[in-house]
């Protein structure tokens, strides 16, 4: 079973930056049929995609994130990274690492998190 | 960016069917997926490509999609089944191509 676990600070002080791997255990990072991706969810919130990384190293970010995104891969480690920079309180979340599936039907392609990472909340405070 | 709307509630009795709705513009050109999420917990997908089941998910976990509307159905439901459900799309066309909805909050009366 595909385990995804994250670490890093639970404590981040506000214009600094907010820095997360997640570790893929029982199964390749490397392996080009996934993508990997952050979400987070505000206290009390929905959803939201942050980024999205490929085994390649290929990246997309959220339009409203990209300014202070970056995610990285680390297939020597099978590992991918989140950082954001600048900080607020409006960053604090609980975050979440999670693996892309991919669904092809013709010239319809999507993906899906089946797999995620437990959640813990990063909290931007001074 | 695409929007996917979804209704804040719902409730149901024990035993009765759940649908939660999602609502986007022509819905239908896109698979639609859902996550489930209990209180404290990570989101499970639970209804992947409109209809399908990851394994492990019941078969009272079933979807549609059709118009603007998607629609996750949950049959004979259970105190279990009471949590915040997701649906999602990916939209390959956009500069924000993986969109959640807004989430329902499923009530177990």
């Amino acid at each position: 079973q595909l385990q995804l676990q994250k670490s890093g600070p639970g404590l981040v002080k506000p214009s600094e930056t907010l820095s997360l791997t997640c570790t893929v255990s029982s199964g390749s990072i490397s392996n080009s049929d996934y993508f990997w991706g952050w979400i987070r969810q505000p206290p009390g919130k929905g959803l939201e995609w942050i980024g999205t990384v490929s085994y390649s190293g290929t990246t997309y970010y959220n339009p409203s994130l990209k300014s202070r995104v970056t995610i990285s891969i680390d297939t020597s480690k099978n590992q991918f990274s989140l950082k954001l920079s600048s900080v607020t309180a409006a960053d604090t979340a609980v975050y979440y690492c999670a693996r892309q599936d991919i669904t092809i039907f013709g010239v319809i392609i999507t993906y899906y998190f089946d797999y995620w990472g437990q959640g813990t909340l990063v909290t931007v405070s001074s | 960016s695409y929007v996917l709307t979804q209704p804040p509630s719902v409730s149901v009795a024990p035993g009765q069917t759940a649908w939660i709705a999602c609502g986007g513009d022509n819905i239908e050109s896109f698979s639609v997926h859902w996550y489930q999420q209990r209180p404290g917990q990570a989101p499970v997908l639970v209804v992947y490509d409109d209809r399908d089941r990851p394994s492990g998910i019941p078969e009272r976990f079933s979807g549609s999609n059709s118009g603007n509307t998607a629609t996750l159905i949950i049959s004979r439901v259970e105190a279990a089944d009471e949590a915040d459900y997701y649906c999602q799309i990916y939209d390959n066309n956009n500069d924000h191509p993986w969109v959640f909805g807004g989430g329902t909050k499923l009530t177990v009366l």
